[in-house]
């Protein structure tokens, strides 16, 4: 089955602090990867794709097919960073989601 | 430019009653999915449009949920005799291209927050 896990409900850091937002995928096949972020009163937005291999406003993922996850890292929270945060998974005509991890930066 | 927008914003409706969402994808978008997201979950897939065809409706969830794109721009998505369970928010996407061809951005509304009591 098709399905991506992100273990946290919660991430609580104080600003400065590093950050990892951990995410699992169960896919047969070479999967393509997503991290969306929704902050406050916006919409969901992609975050960075795993094929583009940018660094998007600090945070980074790397794709581990050994250990199946993606997760998103960035070495310095910011305030500004707090937001909800989806995981995807590209699946047949769909993206299928995470439940996601919602990160709140603490000044 | 515009994004893609979905309106009403806020639903609230009796049980049993029908509701349509609609949905205005980006201009020149090909593409258009309804997504459905509980409190406390991600967004689950409802259904996809290439232009006006649906090709793919493997996520409504039972007969109340209805679809369409007649002119394949905007969307509509239908739920009759809604029930509690429904309440949830509706979000609408838009690629430029179609699935399976290119690896096309996905675009979000800001989805439709469907209460029914």
């Amino acid at each position: 089955a098709q399905r991506v896990t992100q273990p946290e409900k919660l991430l609580s850091v104080f600003k400065g602090a590093p950050v990892e937002l951990k995410c699992n995928y169960s896919y047969s096949g070479s999967p393509e990867l997503f991290w969306y972020v929704q902050y406050s009163r916006q919409r969901l937005q992609l975050l960075l794709r795993h094929i583009s291999r940018e660094s998007i406003k600090g945070f980074t993922a790397d794709l581990n097919k050994g250990e199946t996850s993606f997760h998103l890292k960035k070495p310095f929270a910011q305030e500004e960073d707090s937001a909800m945060y989806y995981c995807a998974l590209r699946g047949y005509n769909k993206l299928i989601f995470g439940a996601g991890t919602r990160l709140a930066v603490h000044p | 430019g515009a994004g893609v927008s979905q309106s009403p914003r806020y639903k609230v409706t009796k049980r049993g009653q029908d509701v349509a969402l609609r949905c205005d994808p980006i201009s020149g978008h090909v593409s258009l999915y309804w997504y459905r997201q509980a409190l406390g979950q991600g967004p689950e897939f409802l259904t996809y449009f290439n232009y006006e065809a649906q090709q793919d409706k493997s996520g409504l969830p039972n007969d109340r949920f209805s679809a369409e794109r007649p002119e394949g721009s905007i969307s509509t998505l239908t739920i009759q005799r809604t029930e509690q369970r429904d309440s949830a928010m509706y979000r609408c996407a838009s690629s430029l291209g179609p699935e399976g061809v290119g690896n096309y951005e996905q675009y979000f509304g800001p989805g439709t927050r469907l209460t029914v009591t």
